[in-house]
């Protein structure tokens, strides 16, 4: 079964710096999903990466995957107050219609 | 839009009970997937429901079960309580028109807590 992992586990940074997490699968990522979960709410879409070598920006966030599609990376410029909160990402299982999840990094932003 | 509500938002129970979830998708969504978090399992499938149809399921006990309306709103039942089932139960509903992947979006979640 496909297994996503998440590194790091937790962060924390100055606000104003940038930061990188990053998620590796156990097999190719046919569809690969960034999202963000304030403490026990639900998640919010953030971006759907499925293309080796596809880059996609929302405003400070920006997310890549590489070419051999079993790496993603999650990049924040600049980053806010706001930013704070736990990123999952999450990919199709291959012929199953059902996300797994990495176990999440736990971001936190010093003012 | 609304967005996918989920009802109710807390639960306290007590082992040996059960529950029933309800899980209402964003209008024109016919998938409707349920997922278990809990701090040291993380994220977990549980199932997902198409047209009314189980299509696919996690690795959960048969104490789960699901199932999904006419009108695409969903429940969520969990039989026999036990104390592990402390979580916050997720839906999340895609649009699955077309082929390819979907991103799907989630509710705030009920947050089920036995004792």
């Amino acid at each position: 079964s496909q297994e996503l992992e998440q590194s790091p586990q937790s962060l924390i940074v100055q606000e104003g710096k940038n930061l990188t997490i990053n998620c590796t699968s156990s097999k190719t990522l046919y569809g690969l999903y960034w999202y963000k979960q304030k403490y026990g709410e639900g998640l919010i879409f953030l971006m759907m990466l499925q293309k080796g070598g596809e880059e996609k920006s929302h405003e400070k966030i920006t997310a890549k995957l590489d070419e051999k599609k079993q790496q993603s990376s999650l990049h924040i410029t600049a980053s806010q107050p706001s930013h704070a909160g736990i990123y999952l990402c999450g990919a199709d299982s291959q012929g199953a219609q059902k996300l797994v999840f990495g176990q999440g990094t736990r971001l936190t932003i010093n003012p | 839009k609304a967005g996918v509500t989920q009802t109710p938002r807390y639960l306290i129970k007590t082992r040996g009970q059960q529950v029933t979830l309800s899980c209402s998708p964003i209008s024109g969504h016919r998938s409707v997937s349920w997922y278990q978090q809990t701090p040291g399992q993380g994220l977990q499938f549980l199932f997902e429901y198409f047209s009314e149809t189980q299509r696919n399921k996690g690795n959960f006990p048969g104490r789960f079960s699901g199932r999904q309306f006419s009108n695409s709103r969903s429940e969520m039942n969990v039989s026999t309580l036990e104390l592990g089932d402390s979580a916050l139960y997720l839906c999340a509903s895609r649009n699955l028109a077309g082929s390819g992947h979907n991103e799907q979006f989630f509710g705030p979640g009920t947050r089920l807590t036995v004792l």
